[in-house]
């Protein structure tokens, strides 16, 4: 079956600007969880989400945001772009759940370039 | 807080060296720990994961990983690495009880001589 599908795989943004990143989980998937990779801070958790409700979310500011449609598929966005925002956006999916012990599988990523 | 410390930055080894990749976690309570390998301009894909149960997993391509809870160690192992295992290795710790937000090591870049 298809894996995580993200979209655009690169963009290039200007300060200042925002940006919409979109995911499409692995069918069946409920769980849909987004990180930030740089080399500066390796790969650092931003939020997930199930069922349409954000259940966690990780240290960063209000300008990046997200939510999660009832087929499951999400977008991230980030608001008011800096130069510190490029980076790697992986989005992973699970089937979610408790109690878990599910696997959590990676998409190829979206490369945000904040020129 | 949970972390996870990668001691390794960076690891060379021939082609056909056996290989091992150190990982130490800290959390509370029994982790749900991981495996990921990302080649250049990739995501992650996952190589094995230990849930509970055998100490010794086993994952893709040859890759297997031990847990000691004594140690907190998960540390990777393959007994020949091929040229394609050429790649960054994270290990990764989950709450138990949850899947929803994974802790990652800083990595270990694996270079591979042939």
């Amino acid at each position: 079956k298809a894996g995580v599908t993200q979209t655009p795989r690169y963009l290039i943004k200007t300060r200042g600007q925002q940006v919409t990143l979109s995911c499409s989980p692995i069918s069946g998937h409920r769980s849909v969880s987004w990180y930030q990779q740089t080399p500066g801070q390796g790969l650092q958790f931003l939020f997930e989400y199930f069922s349409e409700t954000q259940r966690n979310k990780g240290n960063f500011p209000g300008r990046f945001s997200g939510r999660q449609f009832s087929n499951s598929r999400s977008e991230m966005n980030v608001s008011t772009l800096e130069l510190g925002d490029s980076a790697l956006y992986l989005c992973a999916s699970s089937r979610g759940g408790s109690p878990s012990g599910n696997t959590i599988y990676f998409g190829e990523g979206s490369w945000l370039t904040v020129v | 807080a949970q972390s996870v410390t990668q001691p390794d930055i960076h690891i060379t080894v021939s082609e056909g060296a056996s290989l091992e990749l150190r990982c130490n976690y800290s959390y509370g309570a029994t982790p749900y720990l991981f495996w990921y390998v990302q080649s250049p301009g990739q995501g992650l894909q996952l190589l094995l994961k230990y849930f509970s149960g055998d100490t010794l997993v086993q994952g893709i391509k040859g890759f297997e990983a031990e847990f000691k809870r004594s140690q907190s160690s998960f540390n990777l192992r393959k007994p020949s690495v091929h040229w394609s295992d050429a790649a960054e290795y994270f290990c990764a710790v989950g709450p138990w009880g949850s899947n929803y937000k994974l802790t990652f090591g800083k990595g270990t870049l694996l270079t591979v001589n042939p």
